[in-house]
């Protein structure tokens, strides 16, 4: 595709439901990020892909955070038993490089709302 | 700890002057350093990216500079235009990630 796309936009969740964010990142990128966004604050890092691998997951905030990008394109971002504390913004990107040494391309965000 | 600090106040300039806005980092020795533009409901979007090994990086009406020995990097837009009213994120390279700082947001009034 164009670039990178995410759906929700958004979503609203009451406290203690799944939720499940997706991403499709650029054809053919190996990388892939994933940050939460609070308001008025810059993305923070939760995970990073190369291809299928999960080669770094030392931002997820806790144990009901769990990512996986199965085939090394489209990637979801799992969030079980809702806070309201996971509110915030969650980002994609995506770049064509290994390492995140590259320009990296994200997507319009999904606005997770937890009641 | 690794720390990044933008501008947290918004900067107001007007139309046609230079605007220059600041990160500062400590506890890094990044690789590199990025400058991206957020505008309210959208994704980042690259702009530059400058190395360590660089001084001064240019693209049309932006300048980016690294000093390395202050552990700051300076973000220039010359001859603003209301357009380019956003937020600028800086981000550095960490263990192979990026380490955002919290934004400045830019308003330039015509």
């Amino acid at each position: 595709g164009a670039g990178v796309s995410q759906s929700p936009r958004y979503k609203v969740a009451k406290r203690g439901q799944d939720v499940a964010l997706r991403c499709d990142p650029i054809s053919g990128h190996v990388s892939l990020f994933w940050y939460q966004q609070a308001l008025g604050q810059g993305p923070e890092f939760l995970t990073y892909f190369q291809n299928e691998a999960q080669l770094d997951k030392s931002g997820l905030p806790s144990d009901r955070f769990f990512a996986e990008r199965p085939e090394g394109s489209v990637s979801t971002l799992k969030i079980q038993r809702t806070q309201q504390e996971d509110s915030a913004v969650y980002l994609c990107a995506s770049s064509a490089l290994a390492g995140g040494s590259d320009e990296q391309y994200f997507g319009p965000g999904t606005r997770l709302t937890v009641t | 700890s690794q720390k990044i600090e933008q501008n947290s106040e918004a900067l107001n300039i007007q139309e046609g002057k230079t605007a220059t806005l600041t990160c500062n980092y400590t506890n890094y020795s990044p690789a590199y350093l990025q400058w991206y533009r957020q505008d309210p409901g959208r994704g980042p979007v690259f702009l530059l990216l400058i190395r360590e090994n660089e001084k001064e990086k240019r693209k049309e009406r932006l300048k980016v500079t690294f000093d390395t020995t202050l552990k700051q990097s300076l973000f220039h837009i010359t001859a603003s235009q209301p357009a380019d009213s956003a937020t600028y994120l800086c981000a550095l390279e960490g263990t192979g990630k990026l380490i955002f700082g919290q934004g400045t947001t830019l308003q330039v009034k015509p």
